[in-house]
Formats: structure tokens, C-alpha cells, sequence
């Protein structure tokens, strides 16, 4: 079975400075991940994923993060980080899948973690 | 540009009372989900709904959940008989082509 571990429940930090959200997994089999926003009141907003290939990504509004295998981590990055990215960031799994198949892409979040970016 | 519509955004229910949310994905979709966060909690996985069937369930959609499609727009989840812990935000998925699940805005549910 899939699981995620986000190691941080809250992160506090101050506008312009660099925040690291970390995010590792564990599964059996090979993975998708990705990292969602959530604003306040709001739904979930895709903010980058890794489906292959290069193992850095980058996102909307300036994250990015890298893909480590052998530590099976997933860790969320923003050099310079804005009042407005104050929010809820869940990271997520799922198995690889194939369209047109019945094998689901279900997506099994981690715990979140609050990041507060103070004046 | 993807769209996915939730009704409604937010239901007052008494307990062992029925609710339907419903989910209307624009354009064609195949894959459907069900998630539901409780307050301050992650984002959990309920059902997910392939080709008019479910494709996969979670321990917490029991015999109380049901999924349906029945217009071939229209995705519902319903719960036949609401308890406390059942007051959550649920959130409908589509799967896109580009692999990651675009969420809708959610239907907030309060038990009482």
C-alpha cells in the first residue's frame, strides 16, 4: 500500500526568504507524484507533478521540486517565497496507470503542512 | 480548460437524514472521483468511478455511500443516512489526460 509523509505540519517564514517543504513516500510499485495548494475556503490547485523524465520540476508561482528515488522523497522548494503563498500544500501518490484501463489513478494525499509566510 | 461544478457548496443536514451532492464535470470525462477532508485533516480517498462503475473503494465508503452517474453528466455521491462524522468538505476529481486529478471547488457538509 501507498502512503506519504509530509515531516512538517506547519512552516513559518518570512517573505522573501527560501522555505523547503519536505514530503516523502513509500510504495511497492513505481509512482506519479504531485504537490497541491490549498487556499483558504478553496479547493485543491495542482501545483506541479512528476510523471517522468527530468526528476526537477517546476510548477506554477515559482516552486519547484525534485524527485529522489532513493530516498523516495519528493521535497517542494520556492527560492523567495510571497505573502500570498501563505496556504495548505498536500503532497501526493498514485500507482502509474494507463488510460482506457480500469487500474485507477487514485490519488493518496499526505497530512499537509500549513506553510505561514509572515511580513 | 477543464471545469468541474459541485452542488451544493455548502448543506445543513440532520443527522440520519439523506444527502445527494453532485458533480458536473465539463466535457468528456471517463475517470471520476470522490475525496472528502474533515476539518484541519488530509484529503481522503472515497471512490473512484470508471466507464459507469466503481473501480475502487476506500475502507470508509461503507454500505451508507453509493455512487451513481445516472444522466451521463451528472456524478452523485450519496449518503443514505448522515452521521456526525460525516460533516467534511467532499470534493469531486476528474483524471485529466495530463495525469493529475483536477478537483472541483467541493460541497462542505454539516451534521447535526
Amino acid at each position: 500500500a501507498q502512503s506519504v509523509t509530509q515531516l512538517d505540519s506547519q512552516v513559518p517564514v518570512f517573505e522573501e526568504a527560501p522555505v523547503e517543504l519536505r514530503c516523502n513516500y513509500s510504495s511497492s510499485v513505481s509512482v506519479y507524484l504531485f504537490w497541491y495548494v490549498q487556499y483558504p475556503n478553496q479547493g485543491l490547485q495542482l501545483l506541479l507533478k512528476y510523471l517522468s523524465g527530468s526528476t526537477l520540476v517546476k510548477g506554477i508561482n515559482g516552486f519547484e521540486a525534485e524527485f529522489n528515488k532513493s530516498q523516495t522523497s519528493f521535497h517542494l522548494r520556492k527560492p523567495s517565497v510571497h505573502i500570498s503563498d501563505t496556504a495548505e500544500y498536500f503532497c501526493a501518490v498514485s500507482d502509474i496507470w494507463s488510460r482506457g484501463s480500469s487500474n485507477t489513478g487514485k490519488l493518496i494525499f499526505g497530512q499537509g503542512t500549513t506553510l505561514q509566510v509572515k511580513p | 480548460e477543464p471545469e468541474v461544478t459541485q452542488t451544493p457548496s455548502h448543506q445543513v443536514t440532520q443527522m440520519g437524514q439523506e444527502v445527494i451532492l453532485r458533480c458536473v464535470p465539463i466535457s468528456n470525462h471517463l475517470y471520476f472521483y470522490w475525496y472528502r477532508q474533515i476539518l484541519g485533516q488530509k484529503v481522503e480517498f472515497l471512490v473512484s468511478f470508471y466507464n459507469n462503475e466503481i473501480s475502487e473503494k476506500s475502507e470508509i465508503f461503507d454500505d451508507q455511500f453509493s455512487v451513481e452517474r445516472p444522466d451521463g453528466s451528472n456524478f452523485t455521491l450519496k449518503i443514505r443516512s448522515t452521521k456526525l462524522e460525516d460533516s467534511a468538505m467532499y470534493f469531486c476529481a476528474i483524471q485529466l489526460r495530463t495525469g493529475e486529478l483536477f478537483f472541483g471547488e467541493g460541497s462542505r457538509l454539516t451534521v447535526l
